[in-house]
């Protein structure tokens, strides 16, 4: 499985952007890069994923580097509920590839 | 609608015992996966249904733990001779197909006195 390196910790203030970095330089060519959070004493939850092209949601935005080989989280006006552990996580569409991975991720603090 | 449930949603017991864990998945879904949750980490996967047969159980730690899904819906993950090293949360998650996002539940968080 293709390895994600995340910091461990990120804070930042409410209402404010966020951006939640994650590096994966041994991405394969039909790796997508999904995204899943994990809110206090919760089960994850799916956030947002993509392959080569920018994506957006109602949650968040996903922005991939041109050589993917990085990807940035975006969360463009934080709230106190968007507290939680963010995993950046490699998946194949290829059959026998329906498991996620997940690292450590990075536990995110929101400040009021 | 009606999201993952598991049940119980705490479980204690003591070392050596035998134990259930109980996932009822999002109606419809066919897959069904297991993941393992220990304090300060992320989820481990344990095993993955499509339908009532296990498609991968390569996470599955050694023969102590068994899942079952006989109607393909409704999963339970079975823990024999229980140890201290297997307290943790077990976390169960559907899927509508094999490559959709995951859904999941709130888990059941297991203590191995």
């Amino acid at each position: 499985d293709a390895k994600t390196t995340q910091p461990n910790s990120m804070e930042s203030n409410e209402e404010e952007p966020v951006h939640l970095p994650c590096n994966h330089s041994t991405i394969s060519g039909t790796d997508y890069i999904h995204w899943y959070r994990q809110l206090p004493s919760q089960g994850p939850e799916y956030v947002i994923h993509g392959l080569t092209s920018n994506v957006n949601n109602r949650m968040a935005s996903l922005a991939i580097a041109e050589d993917r080989k990085s990807s940035t989280l975006i969360l463009h006006r934080a709230t106190l509920r968007d507290a939680a552990v963010y995993y950046c996580i490699l998946r194949s569409p290829l059959q026998g590839a329906q498991k996620l991975v997940f690292g450590q991720g990075t536990r995110l603090t929101i400040n009021p | 609608g009606a999201g993952v449930s598991q049940t119980p949603s705490n479980k204690v017991t003591e070392k050596g015992k035998y134990v259930e864990l109980r996932c009822d998945p999002i109606s419809g879904h066919t897959a069904l996966y297991w993941y393992r949750q220990s304090l300060g980490q992320g989820p481990e996967f344990l095993i993955y249904f499509q339908g009532t047969g296990a498609a991968d159980d390569s996470g599955l730690p050694n023969d102590r733990f068994f899942a079952v899904r006989p109607e393909g819906s409704v999963s339970t993950l079975k823990i024999q001779r229980t140890e201290r090293g297997d307290s943790a949360v077990y976390l169960c998650a559907s899927s509508p197909a094999f490559y959709n996002e995951q859904f999941f539940g709130p888990g059941t968080r297991l203590t191995v006195l």
